[in-house]
């Protein structure tokens, strides 16, 4: 399978807990995004890297997320002291960087905190 | 902040008929749009995009019309299938990254 891949699919958290998600992008992309979707909602963006360069975060990216890409390949999401209302599925997608060209998503990871 | 909004939340067509889906933008300068559809627990998939400089695509099955005066984006999906069932966004590439509207759910009934 060459498409987005997320890891893990599911995760339930005790509140206050740190989380990490793994994103894997198609290949060849060199531009990777993370987005955040909660229910009844399309995704918002959260904080996207060009090759290891994370180069724009969005202002729901608080102090207690982290993201890193640290080879230009595959990416993690970090949340630390995770609380009820970081509750949602987190997506990952990936794109060449030419202008206008399409992002490709992955099946996301849904995380509940309880 | 600009944002891409989505008339109609809900959409019901009878199968076998043709479905249109609207959207509203509201940044002027955006040059390039993009229609995902995502199923329950699936991430957004790609169905067709459309640049600025076009008024009109063609894919198979689906057509995307882009009226940049009312900044106004639709699309269209010929002879709805069931497996059309799903929630579809519009995208717009605001700077480096997309923004999305809160999405179109399309129910087909048999």
């Amino acid at each position: 399978d060459t498409g987005v891949s997320q890891n893990p699919r599911h995760k339930i958290t005790k509140r206050g807990q740190n989380v990490t998600f793994r994103c894997d992008p198609i290949s060849e992309h060199n531009r990777l995004y993370w987005y955040r979707q909660t229910l009844g909602q399309g995704p918002e963006f959260l904080t996207y890297f060009q090759n290891e360069a994370q180069l724009e975060k969005s202002r729901l990216l608080s102090d207690r997320f982290s993201a890193e890409r640290p080879k230009g390949s595959f990416s993690t999401l970090e949340i630390q002291r995770t609380e009820q209302g970081d509750s949602a599925m987190y997506l990952c997608a990936s794109s060449l960087s030419l202008p206008n060209t399409e992002a490709f998503f992955g099946q996301g990871t849904r995380l509940t905190v309880v | 902040g600009e944002s891409v909004g989505l008339h109609l939340p809900t959409l019901s067509v009878q199968e076998g008929d043709n479905s249109i889906i609207n959207c509203a933008y509201s940044n002027s300068a955006s040059d390039y749009f993009i229609w995902y559809k995502q199923e329950s627990g699936k991430g957004p998939q790609f169905i067709i995009d459309i640049r600025s400089n076009m008024d009109k695509r063609q894919g198979q099955r689906v057509t995307v019309l882009l009226n940049k005066t009312v900044k106004h984006l639709s699309l269209q999906i010929a002879a709805t299938q069931p497996g059309d069932s799903a929630v579809y966004f519009c995208a717009e590439m605001d700077g480096q990254n997309f923004v999305f509207g809160p999405g179109t759910r399309l129910s087909v009934l048999p």
